[in-house]
């Protein structure tokens, strides 16, 4: 079964202490893995695609990057807007049988950036 | 960018009426568009998939009697809530993928709607 783990669950940081948020997935195989920002009572709001092992991608303070098993959202100097959740999903490649696919998202880690 | 605009942003209802909620994409045409649960502390768990002129897909558990969905028009869709108890309290969330986009997740989020029955 297609599966993603996103950890830590919270994290607290201190302005300017830069970290890597983690998500682990097990699929059959992966067409894209995806991270979004959530804010509290809002959408998700899309960030990254990343397609294959060894890419990264860069947008202001965020990096993400992706192994064949995982992929890694880097802060660096993180500042107390960046405060959000922050979910993964990936994209299976397509049931054989029906052609269906899905995404199946991790549940998330919870940032709190402190001034 | 994309922009998705869900209404109401919250409802409160009794239980057993039924509630609607809308989804427009505003500046592009969606072929397909998603709607999705949330729990709290909890991922955003798929309820249905729709494309525009057809029938939604729901997903497994999902009752589709009970949620209603309607994709009439290539920027217009709508969820029903029909007879809502107390635990279909949640917040729901659509999203919309542009026509030619290539992959599913590279969808945009509606900012959800916080539905409470009482």
């Amino acid at each position: 079964e297609d599966q993603v783990t996103q950890s830590p669950e919270a994290l607290r940081l201190q302005e300017g202490e830069s970290s890597s948020l983690n998500c682990s997935y097990t699929v059959s195989g992966l067409r894209g893995l995806f991270w979004y920002r959530q804010d509290p009572g809002k959408g998700p709001e899309f960030l990254f695609t990343l397609y294959s092992a060894g890419e990264e991608k860069e947008k202001e303070r965020l990096k993400a990057t992706l192994t064949k098993k995982e992929s890694f959202l880097h802060i660096t100097a993180p500042k107390p807007e960046d405060s959000a959740t922050y979910l993964c999903a990936v994209q299976p490649l397509a049931n054989m049988n029906t052609g269906f696919q899905k995404l199946v998202f991790g549940t998330g880690t919870r940032l709190l950036v402190s001034p | 960018g994309a922009v998705v605009s869900q209404h109401p942003s919250w409802v409160i209802c009794k239980s057993g009426t039924s509630v609607k909620i809308e989804c427009r994409s505003l500046d592009f045409q969606a072929t397909t568009m998603f709607w999705y649960r949330q729990f709290p502390k909890q991922s955003l768990m798929l309820m249905a998939t729709s494309n525009e002129g057809s029938k939604a897909t729901y997903e497994q558990g999902v009752e589709k009697d009970k949620f209603l969905i309607n994709h009439a028009s290539l920027t217009l869709s709508t969820l029903t809530v029909t007879s809502a108890h107390p635990e279909d309290s949640s917040f729901y969330i659509c999203s919309a993928r542009e026509e030619g986009a290539v992959l599913l997740g590279e969808q945009y989020f509606g900012p959800g709607t916080r539905l409470t029955v009482t």
